[in-house]
């Protein structure tokens, strides 16, 4: 059974600094991995989507990373905004419906 | 940008009564699904939809719950007595593609049900 976790569970930044958020997953028999953000009382945006064929995907100031073989994957955040803050979830596929990590809720000060 | 819309996007109901949830996929998507987000938990899973009929369901996904694709456009959630474990937040989604394999999902803004 695929399980999903997301550490940190909450992180608060200064503005301007990178930043990591860290997904692991259990099965690494995945096909793809998709990174949302989801803000407060809000729907699940799509950040990305790494399929397991790639490493990397980058959007903007986003880039994510995907390691099967460790069932990691990583979004790192360059040069963090207030506008940043929200809850950020990763999840992968099984059996043709997505699991989700809990997320990690960011708060960026400015 | 083509977008998944959800109506309402809150409604209240009484425990026992009916509720549907109504939701405008992405028009040239094929799969879609519907998912519930309990206040402080995941989001889990309730059912997917591929060509009129549904293609997986979860344990969530019982008798009180249906699915529906009335007209080309529309695609609905009903849920025919509900209780007080259903209050959460409601995601309808769609993919063009399988989201098992390839395909990425796009999520609605969601309705949220609370059950008095």
């Amino acid at each position: 059974k695929q399980e999903v976790t997301q550490i940190p569970a909450a992180l608060s930044v200064p503005e301007g600094e990178n930043l990591v958020l860290n997904c692991s997953f259990t099965d690494s028999a995945i096909y793809n991995l998709q990174w949302f953000r989801q803000d407060p009382g809000k729907g699940l945006t799509s950040l990305l989507l790494i399929q397991s064929s790639q490493r990397e995907q980058t959007s903007g100031r986003l880039n994510a990373s995907l390691d099967k073989s460790s069932g990691r994957s990583t979004l790192y955040i360059a040069a963090s905004q207030p506008g940043d803050s929200a809850t950020y979830l990763c999840a992968v596929p099984q059996g043709g419906k997505l699991i989700f990590g809990q997320g990690t809720e960011l708060s960026v000060k400015p | 940008e083509p977008e998944v819309t959800q109506t309402p996007s809150h409604q209240v109901t009484q425990m026992g009564q009916e509720v549907i949830l109504r939701c405008v996929p992405i028009s040239n998507h094929l799969y879609f699904y519907w998912y519930r987000q309990i206040l402080g938990q995941k989001v889990e899973f309730l059912v997917s939809f591929y060509n009129n009929e549904i293609s997986e369901k979860s344990e969530i996904f019982d008798d009180q719950f249906s699915v529906e694709r009335p007209d080309g456009s529309n695609f609905t959630l009903k849920i025919r007595s509900t209780k007080l474990e259903d209050s959460a937040m409601y995601f309808c989604a769609s993919s063009e593609s399988p989201g098992d394999y390839t395909g990425e999902l796009f999520f609605g803004e969601g309705s949220r049900l609370t059950v008095l």
